[in-house]
């Protein structure tokens, strides 16, 4: 599996734009780029995935690096409900076994 | 109603004592998974299963064993409870989707005395 690096923890201010970076330098080709959040006190939740392009979704959006050796989850209005820890996770769909790393524990102030 | 469920959401035992966690689901998933997650740190992979008749260790299975009973029942025992074993615990279900999203549970609170 990828090793990955994420900063230990994050602050924003509520309806603040946040880009949480993670670096995945050793990420195969085949690899799909995850994120998932664990809100306090309940199971990890998907957030978003992609593999080249940059994507979006109703939660979030995803900017990969050309390289593929980075990338950066990026919610665009953060509300005090996206506290969370935010996992990033290369992982190839075959394998379908998420390895979580320490993740970025996001604090959003009002 | 929730889709992945598991039970007891709490559990207090003592060291020696085996314990039996649950976990159910209605989204007919055929994957299941458990994890265990410490204070602080993230999920790691104890057993998952590809379909009923299929089942496989993860990065910590030691100390732990499963039962897959249908399709939407996933069980994880320990046979003798130690207090290492205090975490939290997962269970998952996913599809073999391209993108490998999985949907957890609730958590389950295990602390082994």
């Amino acid at each position: 599996d990828a090793k990955t690096t994420q900063p230990n923890s994050m602050e924003s201010n509520e309806e603040e734009p946040v880009h949480l970076p993670c670096n995945h330098s050793t990420i195969s080709g085949t690899d799909y780029i995850h994120w998932y959040r664990q809100l306090p006190s309940q199971g990890p939740e998907y957030v978003i995935h992609g593999l080249t392009s940059n994507v979006n979704n109703r939660m979030a959006s995803l900017a990969i690096a050309e390289d593929r050796k980075s990338s950066t989850l990026i919610l665009h209005r953060a509300t005090l409900r996206d506290a969370a820890v935010y996992y990033c996770i290369p992982n190839e769909n075959a394998g379908n076994m998420l390895t979580f790393g320490g993740g970025t524990r996001l604090m959003v102030k009002p | 109603d929730a889709d992945v469920t598991q039970t007891p959401r709490n559990r207090i035992t003592k060291t020696g004592k085996r314990i039996m966690l649950e976990c159910s689901q209605t989204k007919g998933h055929d994957r299941m998974y458990w994890y265990r997650q410490d204070p602080g740190l993230g999920l790691r992979l104890i057993y998952y299963s590809f379909d009923v008749k299929d089942i496989n260790k993860g990065e910590i299975s030691d100390g732990y064993s499963v039962s897959r009973q249908a399709q939407a029942k996933f069980s994880l025992s320990l046979e003798s409870a130690i207090p290492n074993q205090t975490a939290l615990y997962f269970c998952a279900t996913s599809e073999p989707t391209s993108y490998n999203e999985q949907f957890f549970g609730p958590g389950t609170r295990l602390t082994v005395l």
